[in-house]
């Protein structure tokens, strides 16, 4: 049974400040996903990684997928506060194969920027 | 295209109550799933259908009925509503192409008393 694990699960920051939220999953992947969500609202498509080695950067949010390590990184740079919301990973678990949308999701990490 | 729609937005059941919660896109994707959020818990996959006339279950299938009469439209039957099943509903597509994203519906707000 594929597993998603996120940490943090809450993240406090200053603005201006860089911080790393990690996601690891147990079943071998090569489709990660990043969303982002705001409070009573859909989720928003970040990045789509889907190799070894992909790295995808959006403004101050930076995305990497490592699948040998089963880790995926979402790093923020010198944060603002707009980047406050809830993020998820998603892991596509029908690896090597036809993406059906499968996905299994992390459980957030509620991230807060303070001025 | 207005993607991905849902309704309703909200809706209170009374336990034992049946609903369905309808889920329509109009970008012509094979693929579309149901999630439920519940706190702390991310998304969970419910159903979800490859092409119409094709379903199976995700990981949390029980009380929860769909069908895929046509690629539009994807409804979720709640068959008899459990306080369990109070949730936020997302339904979602994808395209078989090269775009991998998955689109979110605005998602439905159950509550089961």
């Amino acid at each position: 049974e594929l597993k998603v694990e996120q940490n943090p699960l809450f993240l406090s920051m200053q603005e201006g400040k860089n911080y790393t939220i990690y996601c690891n999953y147990s079943t071998t992947s090569d489709r990660l996903y990043w969303y982002r969500q705001d409070p009573g609202k859909s989720l928003e498509s970040l990045f789509v990684l889907l190799s070894n080695g992909a790295v995808k950067q959006e403004g101050r949010l930076m995305a990497s997928l490592d699948t040998k390590a089963r880790l995926s990184t979402l790093h923020i740079t010198a944060a603002v506060h707009d980047l406050s919301a809830t993020y998820f990973c998603a892991v596509d678990g029908n690896a090597g194969g036809t993406s059906y949308g499968k996905l299994t999701f992390g459980q957030g990490t509620i991230l807060t920027v303070h001025p | 295209n207005a993607g991905v729609t849902q309704t309703p937005k909200f809706q209170v059941l009374k336990t034992g109550q049946s609903m369905t919660l309808q889920c329509a896109q109009d970008m012509n994707h094979e693929y579309m799933s149901w999630y439920r959020q519940d706190p702390g818990m991310g998304l969970r996959l419910i159903h979800y259908s490859v092409g119409a006339g094709i379903t199976d279950q995700g990981e949390v299938p029980n009380g929860y009925n769909v069908s895929r009469s046509t690629t539009e439209d994807f409804p979720l039957r709640l068959l008899s509503a459990a306080p369990s099943q109070t949730s936020v509903y997302f339904c979602a597509s994808k395209d078989l192409g090269l775009d991998h994203t998955q689109y979110f519906g605005p998602g439905t707000r159950l509550t089961v008393l």
